[in-house]
């Protein structure tokens, strides 16, 4: 159980494009949903945490207007990395949690490596 | 501020010896503590979590982990290795009712014949 999907696993587009990240929770209802990036032997950066019918919440540092997330539903989210430069590649993952309570793990999808010719 | 904290970025083990990979967090209370498994180019995968009770927490793949209250730690343990084993591994944490959750920065795990 507790799966999470991730689509589409590998971007490759040009300097300028929008790319739109799916993020699905298959057998559950995800009431939060978080969007990381990661670079090369680091670890995860949070980027925004989203929240089913609300605004999502980002990080400091993050632009909001680069990185548009929509929570439509309790199984979707979506992030969109807008006018994408190569500074924008990176390898993006999102969790989904089934609950509000901290003691609620993150359950991860297998990652979006985004890369900007 | 509240943090995970993994000391050992790259450990080499034989397979079949046993594994011990450190973490310590810095929480003023007890918090939720997790280990997450990611192999090359994918997701993370939990292992297990702490939430409470019982101190040697049981996870899959044969791991298990240890919350110790007094040295601010939770290892994962492993009495024997296997090469499929081989990954890059994650203590994270989070504070009661906080969403949130801190990673630490990994510790790449690599298996030798």
């Amino acid at each position: 159980g507790a799966v999470v999907s991730q689509h589409p696993s590998r971007v490759i587009c040009k300097s300028g494009t929008s790319v739109k990240i799916e993020c699905r929770s298959l057998d559950f209802q995800a009431t939060t949903m978080f969007w990381y990036r990661q670079f090369p032997k680091q670890s995860l950066m949070l980027m925004a945490t989203s929240n089913e019918g609300s605004k999502a919440t980002y990080e400091q540092g993050v632009e909001k207007d680069k990185f548009l997330i929509n929570h439509a539903s309790l199984t979707l989210s979506t992030l969109t990395v807008t006018s994408a430069h190569p500074e924008d590649s990176s390898f993006y993952i999102c969790s989904a949690k089934e609950g509000q309570a901290g003691n609620q793990p993150q359950h991860f999808g297998d990652g979006t490596r985004l890369s900007i010719l | 501020a509240q943090s995970v904290t993994q000391p050992d970025i790259h450990i080499t083990v034989s397979e079949g010896a046993s594994l011990e990979l450190r973490c310590n967090y810095s929480y003023g209370a007890t918090p939720y503590l997790f280990w997450y498994v990611q192999s090359p180019g994918q997701g993370l995968q939990l292992l297990l979590k702490y939430f409470s009770g019982d101190t040697l927490v049981q996870g899959i793949k044969g791991f298990e982990a240890e919350f110790k209250r007094s040295q601010s730690s939770f290892n994962l343990r492993k009495p024997s290795v296997h090469w499929s084993d081989a990954a890059e591994y994650f203590c994270a944490g989070s504070s009661g009712g906080y969403q949130k959750v801190t990673f630490g920065i990994g510790t790449k795990l690599q298996v030798i014949p």
